[in-house]
């Protein structure tokens, strides 16, 4: 079972990149890197998932290198409604069961 | 757009009462969860359904049970509430291996209890 640590809190400023990286040492060969995020007073929701290498959509990139013994979700140019907490999770299909949400990074955003 | 709904928002009950939180999804899932959400703790796993009628403990089972006897709706019970369930609880339904998204969770927006 992949544990996964990050960082607590972070603060940024409004138009800055921000990277929260998360490490997971014991990752498995068969184990996908999830992220969501969630805001007060609402449930969690995905916003990147990626296997190996470099994953990017509408919201973020999802950086992980060669060995996948870590990741590094990235948001370019946040504002204040990127104000929210970050999880990463890791697993595979069919242990659906086993992800751990943990505490997640809280990300603050200022103006 | 996967729609996940609680029955409550805000539930207040008595330390005894016998409590239902009810979920549904509207997406055909096969997997629904069950969590609780505590300041510092995180979300942690109360109770997994992969199957109607199917259910399996998570981390933190004790003084909770559920029932899915029917693909859609998924529910929490307390049998006997306590002060120390007041929490946050968050509902999510998933499918097998959805593309190529694996894993992905759709949650609903929480209830939160409130044990007196």
């Amino acid at each position: 079972l992949a544990k996964t640590t990050q960082p607590i809190s972070m603060d940024s400023y409004e138009g800055q990149e921000v990277n929260i990286t998360c490490s997971h040492n014991n990752i498995a060969t068969n184990d996908y890197i999830t992220w969501y995020q969630q805001f007060p007073s609402q449930g969690p929701r995905f916003i990147i998932q990626g296997y190996k290498t470099k994953v990017t959509n509408e919201v973020a990139s999802l950086f992980i290198p060669a060995d996948r013994k870590s990741s590094t979700l990235s948001l370019p140019r946040v504002s204040l409604s990127d104000t929210a907490v970050y999880y990463c999770l890791v697993g595979d299909t069919y242990n659906t069961d086993k992800l751990i949400f943990g505490t997640g990074t809280r990300l603050q955003v200022f103006p | 757009d996967v729609k996940v709904t609680q029955s409550s928002r805000y539930l207040v009950k008595r330390t005894g009462e016998k409590v239902f939180l009810e979920c549904v999804q509207d997406m055909d899932h096969e997997n629904m969860f069950w969590y609780r959400q505590d300041p510092g703790l995180g979300l942690r796993l109360i109770y997994f359904s992969y199957d109607v009628k199917m259910k399996e403990k998570g981390d933190i089972p004790e003084g909770y049970s559920v029932s899915r006897e029917k693909k859609e709706r998924f529910s929490l019970i307390l049998e006997s509430a306590s002060t120390n369930q007041t929490s946050m609880y968050l509902c999510a339904s998933s499918s097998w291996g959805s593309g190529t998204l694996y894993n992905e969770q759709f949650f609903g927006p929480g209830t939160r209890l409130t044990v007196l």
